[in-house]
């Protein structure tokens, strides 16, 4: 049974700082692996998609790596702004259906 | 130009009432699903229906019933509400259900959310 899972729970930083996020999950047989964004009181935005054969994406100030045999990803956000503060979170395609992790609630002190 | 619209955004209603939240995409999209996210903040899959047919129905209480009157529209009814039932409720659409070979992935558009509280 895939499991995913998020760490850490919350994650506090200053403005301008590059940080990582992670994303764990138990089973390598997956189709892709998507990282979310949820801000408060709103629905959840596709910030990345990377597919099982990929090693990573960019957005941006967004770069999101998968190791399949590892079971990690990583979202790494670049010279983080006070709008990045919202919740994480990570999901793998997995037997059809998406399993998500519990997120990161991330804050962007001024 | 709202992708994925759930309607109410917040409900709040008594134990034992019976609710119903509606769902709409305007992206063509032929599956449709429901979410159900917990208050640990886990999104779990309850109902995914392409073109109107039901493909995923995980293991929900039968007092909730999915209604697809047509692609663009995936309505979640619930019977007789309980307080375990609170949680925030995802619609979500996606291109295609079954992937292809090569294709660009099965991403999913998420609807705002509709809070449910049961008291």
């Amino acid at each position: 049974k895939q499991e995913v899972t998020q760490i850490p729970a919350a994650l506090s930083v200053p403005e301008g700082e590059n940080l990582v996020l992670n994303c764990s999950f138990t089973d390598s047989a997956i189709y892709n692996l998507q990282w979310f964004r949820q801000d408060p009181g709103k629905g959840l935005t596709s910030l990345l998609l990377i597919q099982s054969s990929q090693r990573e994406q960019t957005s941006g100030r967004l770069n999101a790596s998968l190791d399949k045999s590892s079971g990690r990803s990583t979202l790494y956000i670049a010279a983080s702004q006070p709008g990045d503060s919202a919740t994480y979170l990570c999901a793998v395609d997995s037997n059809y259906q998406l399993i998500w992790g519990a997120g990161t609630k991330l804050i962007i002190k001024p | 130009d709202t992708a994925v619209s759930q309607t109410p955004k917040y409900l709040v209603t008594q134990m034992g009432n019976d609710k119903s939240i509606k769902c709409e995409q305007n992206l063509g999209h032929d599956t449709m699903y429901w979410y159900k996210q917990d208050s640990k903040k886990f999104l779990k899959i309850m109902f995914s229906y392409n073109n109107k047919e039901l493909i995923i129905n995980e293991t929900v209480p039968n007092r909730f019933s999915p209604k697809s009157p047509d692609k663009a529209h995936l309505n979640l009814h619930i019977n007789s509400l309980e307080l375990g039932d609170s949680a925030v409720y995802f619609c979500a659409s996606s291109q295609e259900a079954v992937r292809t070979s090569g294709a660009g992935g099965n991403t999913q558009y998420f609807g705002p959310g509709t809070r449910l509280t049961v008291l």
